[in-house]
């Protein structure tokens, strides 16, 4: 079936450090791809979403870009802050045509910023 | 406009009885998603309904299980509950199938 690995926290960085955040998927078609963020005590929030190969998302400073030769959807922030200290969770959308949509999530990355 | 709600916040339960989780979507949503977050396992997909109907389900026991009212509020009930359902149970709305999903801040169960 269809998985999402991403890499494995707790990430620490210092503020104003490049982040990235790995992430790979196994599908069959063509899933729709996105991050979703998770502040502490929080629901889940959508980061950013990209629905075709080489499709770029982009959000609050994030970015991600659709890689099909790879299967992967790297997240990445130039400059993080104290402020985008949270779990981020990387998922792939199955389903198409009206039938058996979900959302297949990989096991989450803790980021933790400081100051 | 208000997002997902979901009741109750947090739940205690014990060994064997039974839970019972509330959703309401975004006014207009009529698709309701349950997942489920325990320690150590990220996100699972439970349930979808859409249209009061179920039309999704993942790899989880009869025992958990659920119902979309015809106001597109859903419930999801886990009975006989074992410890290791102890999770935060997330559920999401959408448009439409397959539009975004947003979701709520989550019912945390602790069963003992």
């Amino acid at each position: 079936g269809n998985s999402v690995t991403q890499m494995e926290g707790p990430v620490t960085l210092s503020e104003e450090a490049f982040l990235t955040i790995n992430c790979t998927y196994t599908a069959t078609g063509y899933p729709s791809l996105f991050w979703y963020v998770q502040y502490p005590g929080e629901g889940l929030q959508l980061l950013l979403k990209a629905t075709k190969a080489d499709d770029k998302g982009s959000n609050k400073g994030f970015e991600a870009t659709y890689r099909k030769e790879t299967t992967s959807f790297h997240l990445e922030k130039g400059s993080v802050q104290v402020s985008d200290s949270a779990v981020y969770f990387c998922a792939l959308k199955e389903g198409s045509g009206g039938s058996n949509y979900k959302l297949t999530f990989g096991k989450g990355t803790l980021l933790t910023v400081n100051p | 406009e208000a997002g997902v709600t979901q009741s109750p916040t947090h739940l205690i339960k014990t060994r064997g009885q039974q839970a019972t989780l509330r959703c309401s979507p975004i006014s207009g949503h009529t698709s309701v998603y349950w997942y489920q977050q325990a320690l150590g396992l990220g996100l699972q997909f439970l349930l979808w309904y859409d249209e009061g109907e179920e039309r999704n389900r993942g790899n989880f026991p009869p025992r958990f299980s659920g119902r979309q009212f015809p106001n597109y509020s859903s419930e999801l009930n886990v009975n006989a509950l074992e410890l290791e359902d102890s999770a935060l149970y997330l559920c999401a709305s959408s448009f439409f199938p397959g539009l975004e999903a947003f979701f709520g801040q989550g019912t945390r169960l602790t069963v003992v």
